[in-house]
């Protein structure tokens, strides 16, 4: 979902469960989604992508799915570990955006306890 | 494994001072671009840099910030005159291809008093 500066929505799950994220987009038009993963003092990592014309796409470990219907985009990770902390965003790249000009969501922040 | 660097890690400055960020993108990456981050926000789109121009800028990059490619190894990010709303993380990313795996660095942290 969305938030309001410092407070952002916050999953926490037990280390071995299985999480979800989910993220609604803004603009139809958009063509490629994209989740990253930012640690505490660390710049936004790619996890996973995938294209306007797909409804999932599997990584290691990670699972993306796209509603296009709905605008809403979800990303399932299998058997969280505690590395898999930190703060998740979805980005969005407008069709019309160009050159990667993503517009990134405002983030969840999952937490993994042991 | 290749990665962007960023200096400085952390710049203080006074309001009205000139502050330029540093990047170093990956080698043989052709696009380039600045985000930044206010604490606790959304990553933001600032700026696109390809072929020695810039290719998009969002409404945040105004007259006051200027990108450079000086030496076709260091990207900049230049703000003439800090505002306090300046303050922010800010990213330098690039990418080989027309592609969304932008690789990000880890930021510069802007503190503007």
């Amino acid at each position: 979902g969305e938030s309001v500066g410092l407070h952002l929505p916050t999953l926490s799950v037990q280390e071995g469960d299985n999480s979800i994220i989910n993220c609604a987009y803004s603009n139809s038009a958009s063509d490629y989604f994209i989740w990253y993963k930012q640690e505490s003092g660390k710049g936004p990592q790619f996890i996973i992508d995938i294209r306007s014309n797909m409804d999932k796409r599997q990584g290691q470990r990670v699972t993306v799915l796209l509603n296009k219907t709905v605008k809403h985009l979800s990303l399932q990770i299998a058997a969280t570990q505690p590395g898999d902390s930190a703060v998740y965003f979805c980005a969005e790249r407008p069709f019309s955006g160009g050159y990667n000009k993503l517009i990134f969501g405002a983030g969840t922040r999952l937490a993994v306890h042991p | 494994e290749p990665e962007v660097t960023q200096t400085p890690s952390h710049q203080v400055t006074q309001m009205g001072q000139e502050v330029i960020l540093r990047c170093v993108p990956i080698s043989n990456h052709l696009y380039f671009y600045w985000y930044r981050q206010i604490l606790g926000q959304k990553v933001e789109f600032l700026v696109s840099f390809y072929n020695n121009e810039i290719s998009e800028k969002s409404e945040i990059f105004d007259d006051q910030f200027s990108v450079e490619r000086p030496d076709g190894s260091n990207f900049t990010l230049k703000i003439r005159s800090t505002k306090l709303e300046d303050s922010a993380m800010y990213f330098c990313a690039s990418t080989l291809q027309y592609t969304g795996e932008l690789f990000f660095g880890e930021g510069s942290r802007l503190t503007v008093l």
